[in-house]
């Protein structure tokens, strides 16, 4: 089992420009998450799916914030334009219905550094 | 809206020694709760759970007891090392099925030899 898979693992970018974050859940997964961690706010839930539909988006920050799922094996999260209060670490995870549910899976986190 | 409430750290041991970090938990209805550590560098990962009151969870010489009278859910482990050296999160998940989890805002323990 590959486990939750998230890409880059490090990224570095310059304010005002776009920064997509990519998270392959564990397959047969039915629900994601997208969290963001940081040492002021601590671990915050950003927006969640359950079959690839957004079921509570309330955390997303603001409008400059955008996640989609189109497919039950793919997740972006999207920050147009990143400025430097959103570096933080984005955590996805990803967990199932089936046999109890419950637990989430974390993958290892985008570091974003926005200069 | 629920909540979950942690001992605030750093929390400094020396290896054997005892660990005891408090939880206490807000909650409309009967949530699960659990604990997830965090090693540095890495995702959350779970450590141990309960689902109902008086259920004990159990990892890793890690334990927890759902306490619905007093709303908490402390972590304990009897001797810890250097490798638990890490940070340990609290959650709740007040539908116990895959919904959102609410975390505390976590406990960095450093445990040295």
């Amino acid at each position: 089992d590959a486990g939750v898979i998230q890409s880059p693992r490090h990224e570095v970018t310059e304010m005002g420009q776009e920064v997509t974050l990519r998270c392959k859940p564990i397959s047969g997964h039915d629900y994601l998450f997208w969290y963001r961690q940081t040492m002021m706010r601590g671990l915050e839930l950003l927006i969640y799916f359950n079959n690839n539909v957004p079921i509570d988006d309330s955390g997303m920050p603001e409008d400059r914030f955008s996640a989609k799922m189109p497919n039950a094996s793919f997740s972006t999260l999207k920050i147009q334009p990143s400025e430097p209060r959103d570096s933080a670490v984005y955590f996805c995870a990803s967990s199932s219905t089936s046999g109890g549910g419950e637990t989430q899976y974390f993958g290892p986190g985008t570091r974003l550094l926005v200069l | 809206g629920d909540s979950v409430t942690q001992m605030e750290g750093p929390v400094t041991l020396s290896e054997e020694a005892f660990l005891t970090i408090n939880c206490t938990y807000t909650a409309t209805g009967y949530p699960s709760l659990f604990w997830y550590v965090q090693y540095p560098g890495e995702g959350l990962q779970l450590l141990l759970k309960a689902t109902k009151a008086d259920d004990k969870g159990s990892n890793k010489g890690f334990e927890a007891t759902y306490r619905k009278e007093t709303t908490s859910f402390h972590l304990e482990k009897g001797s810890v090392q250097v490798s638990d050296s890490a940070v340990y999160f609290c959650a709740l998940s007040d539908r116990g099925g895959s919904e959102k989890l609410v975390f505390g805002k976590g406990t960095k323990l450093t445990v040295n030899p």
